[in-house]
């Protein structure tokens, strides 16, 4: 069985501040990695994905994810936020035979002035 | 264009009406899915189409009956609905199909129910 752990439930950081949202992942196999945000009554929109290749993933927005195999991690980072980025996002990982995803619980990311 | 789109945004329904959801897109995807997402919690899966045939039923209580029409269009049917059913319904598509090969879910904005 495969599950997703986002560390934090909220981050609350100023305006300009780096941020870096933190997920963890547990699975017996190979496995694809998502960063989706969702804004206030909205979609979930996709950030980035890795599925494979180089472990730096850059999405949109600004963001940028690291896949880590050993420590079975996939941080979300962004080295100066925005006002705009106040949302909720969620990690989630996919099986190879795809198209089940598994989230985390999400991150409310709040950006204050 | 990565757009699904989704009708209503919101719907209000009593407990006895009929009503349904409605789902498309036009990026010639063949996987599309359901989702039903409660406040401050991720979303959870419900139905899958794949190439417009029902994949996966996550054990959804047959007041929710979806449909799929064609390979763009995806429907889900509410009848005789409870009020915990309120929640915000997801629409995603994906590319579908080869075994051993993830698919990336795009979503729709949603549609608001509340059941009264």
């Amino acid at each position: 069985a495969q599950s997703v752990t986002q560390l934090d439930s909220q981050v609350p950081v100023f305006e300009e501040a780096p941020v870096e949202l933190r997920c963890n992942y547990s699975s017996s196999v190979s496995v694809y990695l998502f960063w989706y945000v969702q804004y206030p009554n909205q979609g979930l929109q996709l950030l980035l994905k890795y599925l494979s290749g180089s472990t730096l993933v850059k999405g949109i927005n600004g963001f940028e994810a690291e896949f880590n195999k050993s420590q079975t991690s996939f941080h979300l980072r962004k080295p100066s936020v925005h006002i705009s980025d106040t949302a909720e996002y969620f990690c989630a990982l996919d099986r190879p035979s795809g198209s089940r995803l598994t989230f985390g619980e999400g991150t409310q990311l709040t950006v204050n002035p | 264009d990565t757009e699904v789109t989704q009708t209503p945004k919101h719907l209000v329904m009593g407990m006895t009406n009929k009503k349904s959801l409605k789902c498309e897109q036009h990026m010639g995807h063949r996987a599309m899915y359901w989702y039903k997402q409660k406040a401050k919690k991720p979303p959870e899966l419900m139905f899958v189409y794949s190439y417009e045939k029902l994949s996966i039923n996550e054990s959804v209580p047959s007041r929710f009956s979806p449909e799929c029409p064609n390979s763009s269009l995806l429907n889900l049917h509410l009848h005789a609905l409870q009020p915990e059913d309120s929640a915000l319904y997801l629409c995603a598509s994906s590319q579908g199909g080869l075994a051993g090969r993830t698919d990336t879910q795009y979503f729709g904005p949603g549609t608001r129910l509340t059941v009264l």
